[in-house]
């Protein structure tokens, strides 16, 4: 089956770097994602690795060690309106589920 | 750009009763997932569909069922509703022949709420 860890809440204030870390356990490994989720709102795809190293998408980064079962998303500059749930997530096997971690809230303060 | 479309926003529905959700999945996408989530916690894979066929099921009740129709939207069944069905449901589309990891887009969730 697959598992994956956060850390329940991040509190950081506006202008920082924030790291959210992720480690997971997988029968099969085929990349880690990462979603954005307001409260009330719908979750939202922000990047996704398959290989490790950095992929960059604006402020946010997100990294991947497939050795170390582990992988991080970055976010700077921060800003208020960062201030979500941040859940990374996997494939199920078979493909057609994403099993998603049990998120990480991130408190953005002035 | 289009969007997933769920109906209803808000549904409020007694105990034992039944209730339908509906998913319209982003045009030629051709997996539909649906999604409970509980207040403070994460999205659960309740099942999807490929092609109009269930591909996948998760922690689906029984009293809950789901098909996809031929113009590929969606709908989700819920009879003898309990209060633990209280949540927020989603659908979400996607393009397999983007790979394992296509992004799943979701729509802006059914709130239930049962009495």
């Amino acid at each position: 089956g697959q598992s994956l860890e956060q850390p329940s809440e991040v509190t950081a204030v506006e202008g920082a770097i924030v790291q959210i870390n992720c480690t997971y356990q997988t029968s099969g490994f085929y990349g880690l994602s990462w979603y954005q989720q307001h409260d009330g709102g719908a979750p939202t795809f922000l990047s996704y690795n398959a290989l490790d190293g950095l992929e960059e998408t604006g402020r946010f980064s997100s990294f991947l060690s497939r050795s170390d079962s582990y992988g991080y998303l970055l976010l700077q500059e921060l800003q208020m309106k960062d201030s979500a749930s941040y859940f990374c997530a996997v494939p199920g096997a078979g493909g057609f589920k994403t099993i998603f971690g049990a998120g990480t809230r991130l408190f953005v303060k002035a | 750009a289009a969007g997933v479309i769920q109906s209803p926003r808000h549904l409020i529905k007694e105990k034992r009763e039944t209730a339908t959700l509906k998913c319209y999945p982003i045009p030629r996408h051709d997996t539909v997932y649906w999604y409970q989530q509980g207040p403070g916690q994460d999205p659960q894979f309740l099942i999807s569909f490929y092609e109009k066929m269930q591909s996948d099921k998760g922690s689906i009740p029984d009293r809950f069922s789901a098909q996809q129709f031929s113009d590929y939207h969606s709908e989700l069944n819920m009879s003898s509703l309990e209060l633990g069905d209280s949540a927020l449901y989603f659908c979400a589309s996607s393009l397999r022949a983007g790979g394992r990891n296509s992004p799943l887009h979701f729509g802006n969730g059914t709130r239930l709420t049962v009495t």
